[in-house]
C-alpha cells in the first residue's frame, strides 16, 4: 500500500516569497509521484510529474519539484509567490505497476500582498 | 479541445434519496476514474474502468455505491438510500490509456445530504 503526508494544512506566504510545500510518501515499490493544484470550484489540474529519469522535474507555473529517494520526498517549491498561486495543492503518488492515486489531505496556500 | 466535464455540478438530495452522477470523458480515453473528495480531505479513489469494464471497483464505500460505463465513454456513479456521510465532492477523471502517466480531471460534482 502507498500513502501521502502534507506537512501543514496551511501555508501563508508574502508575495514575491518562496513557496515550500512538503510532501512525504510511502510505497512499497518504485512510485510516481505528482502534485496537483486545485482552484476554488475547478478540478484538478496537474503540475507536475516524477516517473523515472531527472529527480529534479519542472512544471507549470514556475513549479518545481524534486525527488528524493532517500527522505522518501518530493517537495514542490516556486521561488517567488505570485497572488494567483492561492489555492489547494495536492501530492499524489501511484505505484508504478498500478493505476490508482494515492492522496495527501492537501496544503492550503494563501499569499500575502 | 473540450475537457472531462461533469453534471450535475451540485446536488441536494434528502437523506434516503438514490442520486445519479454522470461524467463525460475526454473523447477516446479509455481509463476512466471516480474518487470522492471529503470536505478537508484529499481525494479517495472510488472505482476504475478500463472502456467499459468495471476493473477495480475496491474504493466503493458500500454496496449502496454503484457505478457504470456501459458503452465505454459516458459513466454514471448512483448512489442509493444515500446518507449524510456520502456528502463530498465526486470527481471523475479519464486518461487516454491504461497505465498512462496522467489523469485528467472533471470540475466534480458536489453532493450535500440533507
Amino acid at each position: 500500500a502507498q500513502s501521502v503526508t502534507q506537512l501543514g494544512s496551511h501555508v501563508s506566504v508574502s508575495e514575491g516569497a518562496l513557496v515550500l510545500l512538503r510532501c512525504n510518501y510511502s510505497s512499497s515499490v518504485p512510485p510516481y509521484l505528482f502534485w496537483y493544484v486545485q482552484y476554488p470550484n475547478q478540478g484538478l489540474q496537474l503540475l507536475l510529474k516524477y516517473t523515472t529519469g531527472a529527480t529534479l522535474v519542472k512544471g507549470i507555473n514556475g513549479f518545481e519539484a524534486e525527488f528524493k529517494k532517500s527522505e522518501t520526498s518530493f517537495h514542490l517549491t516556486k521561488p517567488s509567490a505570485h497572488m494567483s498561486d492561492a489555492a489547494e495543492y495536492f501530492c499524489a503518488v501511484r505505484r508504478s505497476n498500478d493505476y490508482k492515486l494515492s492522496f495527501g489531505a492537501g496544503t492550503t496556500v494563501t499569499v500575502r500582498a | 479541445g473540450a475537457g472531462v466535464s461533469q453534471s450535475p455540478r451540485y446536488k441536494v438530495a434528502k437523506r434516503g434519496q438514490d442520486v445519479a452522477l454522470r461524467c463525460d470523458p475526454i473523447s477516446g480515453h479509455v481509463s476512466l476514474f471516480w474518487y470522492q473528495q471529503a470536505l478537508g480531505q484529499g481525494p479517495e479513489f472510488l472505482t476504475y474502468f478500463q472502456n467499459e469494464a468495471q476493473l477495480d471497483k475496491s474504493g466503493l464505500p458500500s454496496d449502496r455505491f454503484f457505478a457504470e460505463r456501459p458503452e465505454g465513454s459516458v459513466s454514471t456513479l448512483k448512489i442509493q438510500r444515500t446518507q449524510q456521510e456520502d456528502s463530498a465532492v465526486y470527481l471523475c477523471a479519464s486518461s487516454p490509456a491504461a497505465g498512462h502517466d496522467e489523469q485528467y480531471f472533471g470540475p466534480g460534482t458536489r453532493l450535500t445530504v440533507t
